[in-house]
């Protein structure tokens, strides 16, 4: 099992281009998580999906991001135009969807807006 | 709205001693609670899983406690080593939702 995978590691862009974070979850795990570590404010949930379809985006913070899962094994998360306060690291994290499990992350991309 | 506090924020011991680290939770409705080890600049590794209905889970020289009722749990480390220094992060899984609610974290240091 490769775990959570999450593609760029790191990722440093200009004030208002677009970004796209990719996420691969665990096979066979229905749940899909993002979350946003800084330093003031530490992990917060983002958005997250069950079977591919959201179920609450109530953290997302702008309209400018966005997030998808066409798919069971893929997910991105986009912020289009990027700011400089987005700067973070962000996790992927998957589950198998039953509440007895825990939850594994991604590496995580560390996104530096500039 | 649940709230998970950890204390202290940082802790620096030497080498070979035992420590507890806290975690602390205002809503006792919870299905679990997750005890995570995070190094610099790295993602969260699971170190200990521990459902409502239970009371400890041991991992090696990790033991990790729970009570719901008070909204506590702690993370027992023993024999430190200087390996063992990291952030640790607790989490609550809420009932009724998936999210998963974290402390801010307690930054080990473990001085050899």
């Amino acid at each position: 099992d490769a775990g959570v995978i999450q593609s760029p590691r790191h990722e440093v862009t200009e004030m208002g281009q677009e970004v796209t974070l990719r996420c691969k979850p665990i096979s066979g795990h229905n749940s899909l998580f993002w979350y946003r570590q800084t330093m003031m404010r530490g992990l917060e949930l983002l958005i997250y999906f069950n079977n591919n379809v959201p179920i609450d985006d109530s953290g997302m913070p702008e309209d400018r991001f966005s997030a998808k899962m066409p798919n069971a094994s893929f997910s991105t998360l986009k912020i289009q135009p990027s700011e400089p306060r987005d700067s973070a690291v962000y996790f992927c994290a998957s589950n198998p969807g039953q509440r007895v499990y825990g939850y594994t992350f991604g590496s995580g991309t560390r996104l530096t807006v500039v | 709205k649940q709230e998970v506090t950890q204390i202290p924020a940082a802790l620096s011991v030497p080498e070979g001693e035992n420590l507890v680290l806290n975690c602390s939770f205002t809503d006792s409705a919870i299905y679990n609670l997750q005890w995570f080890r995070q190094d610099p600049g790295k993602g969260l590794t699971s170190l200990l899983l521990i459902q409502s209905s239970q009371r400890e889970q041991t991992s090696g020289r990790l033991n990790a406690s729970l009570d719901k009722s008070s909204g506590r749990s702690t993370l027992y480390i023993a024999a430190s080593q200087p390996g063992d220094s990291a952030t640790y992060l607790c989490a609550v899984r809420i009932k009724g939702a998936q999210k998963l609610v974290f402390g801010q974290g307690t930054r080990l240091t473990i001085n050899p």
